[in-house]
């Protein structure tokens, strides 16, 4: 049983236009959602987050957004950039827990 | 300063043998958590080490054991290795029992 769900398992994009990455979660109880960066034969990467008391989250080119009434968040990156290219996982945790739990991911290809 | 380091890189091992994998957590760290990555999935969470203690535990048999180390290092211990044990096994590290997960590159293991 999938609690969080990455639908699109890739996504290409050119370079300096804007990349949207999805996620869904099933959840209720969870509360911190987190955004992963992995390359090829690196270990994942902390991004950015969101606590659920917040809508929106900010840091650079990279911004979430939460809805909670619908279980949806979203990555946004603008504008995109060829380094930018990787899997992108989204997890979510509940209060006190600490672990997330991932979603599948989502291979980001920006085109120069 | 030294992030999280795995060992091995890569492991080949025969069905029904046994495998202890190593990762040293970043420095200041002292909890340690381990994941599982099959292919085309995320990490999925297998459990956690503080103050030499298993904390919290995901939904995997007792045939994944681990330990922590008085230096925070930890071993993941696998037996009786089914085929469907081949994954990358992620190690993360953080401060306390939250915060911010620091990954490892992880260890590559194929079970024949």
């Amino acid at each position: 049983d999938q609690q969080v769900k990455q639908n699109s398992p890739s996504l290409s994009v050119q370079e300096g236009r804007i990349s949207i990455l999805n996620c869904d979660y099933t959840n209720s109880m969870f509360d911190y959602f987190l955004w992963y960066k992995k390359y090829p034969a690196e270990g994942p990467t902390f991004l950015i987050s969101i606590s659920s008391i917040k809508d929106k989250n900010e840091d650079g080119r990279f911004t979430v957004f939460l809805n909670k009434s619908a279980k949806h968040l979203s990555l946004h990156i603008v504008p995109s950039q060829p380094g930018d290219s990787a899997v992108y996982f989204c997890a979510a945790s509940r209060g006190g827990s600490y672990i997330p739990t991932f979603g599948r991911g989502t291979s980001l290809i920006v085109h120069p | 300063d030294a992030g999280v380091t795995q060992s091995p890189t890569h492991l080949i091992k025969t069905r029904g043998q046994q495998v202890t994998l190593r990762c040293s957590p970043k420095s200041g760290h002292d909890t340690v958590s381990w994941y599982q990555q099959a292919l085309g999935q995320g990490p999925q969470f297998i459990f956690q080490y503080y103050e030499e203690e298993e904390r919290q535990r995901g939904n995997f048999p007792d045939r994944f054991s681990g330990h922590q180390f008085p230096n925070y290092s930890s071993e993941l211990n696998v037996n009786a290795l089914l085929l469907g044990d081949s994954a990358l096994y992620l190690c993360a590290s953080n401060l306390g029992q939250g915060g911010e997960q620091y990954f490892g590159p992880g260890t590559r293991l194929t079970v024949t």
